[in-house]
């Protein structure tokens, strides 16, 4: 597509729900990343796709949240067990790679809102 | 490890004056610099790369690896300048092109 698509682009859960939140990266971005945006926080690195190499999952904060990426495009990523803490804006971003390195092109984000 | 330090998290200037958006790393290898800006309702987006040496919307960074910084600089601030301002680095030893974060400077032009 002509760019990074999210969604939903808003979302409510109740505490102790599972969520999936959807991402379409631009079509021949072999890179794909996960970050969340918390106020007072910046930008957390989740996770990083790139081809078909195995995913970069470090900056994964416990074991409820997992990606995944079918077919070298669209993502999804899934809370389970949803916690307040997880309240924030998650973003998708996509790129080339290799060099020179354009940087990312970054979806609009989910908002997501645990109650 | 790789970290980025914006100071500032909130910096309000009035119109016509100069800004600086003070931006530090910290890598051991050759990083790519760049600054990201976020106005308000809109998305993500890549205001500049330091490769580039390029002057966005009359802003300009200059890398200074003896200081280890990549400040953001614009002579005469618009009101339209208020927005979100990120700083991030890439490492090119790693081999790929994770994007480390600052936690970004909020800033306000004043009329």
């Amino acid at each position: 597509g002509a760019g990074v698509s999210q969604s939903p682009s808003n979302k409510v859960t109740e505490k102790g729900k599972d969520v999936e939140l959807r991402c379409d990266p631009i079509s021949g971005h072999t890179a794909l990343y996960w970050y969340r945006q918390s106020l007072g926080q910046g930008l957390e690195f989740l996770i990083y796709f790139q081809g078909n190499s195995a995913p970069d999952k470090s900056g994964l904060p416990s074991d409820r949240f997992s990606a995944e990426r079918t077919g070298g495009s669209v993502s999804t990523l899934t809370i389970q067990r949803t916690q307040q803490e997880d309240s924030a804006v998650y973003l998708c971003a996509s790129s080339t790679t290799g060099t020179p390195f354009y940087g990312y092109t970054f979806g609009s984000g989910t908002r997501l809102t645990v109650v | 490890a790789q970290r980025v330090t914006q100071p500032e998290k909130l910096l309000s200037v009035f119109k016509g004056a100069p800004v600086e958006l003070k931006c530090n790393y910290s890598y051991s290898g050759s990083p790519e610099l760049f600054w990201y800006v976020q106005y308000s309702r809109q998305r993500l987006q890549l205001l500049l790369r330091h490769i580039s040496r390029e002057s966005i919307k009359g802003f300009t960074a200059d890398l200074n690896k003896g200081e280890t910084s990549f400040h953001l600089k614009k002579p005469f601030a618009q009101e339209e300048d208020s927005a979100m301002y990120y700083c991030a680095l890439t490492g090119f030893r790693d081999g790929a092109q994770k994007l480390v974060f600052g936690q970004g400077t909020r800033l306000t032009i004043n009329p």
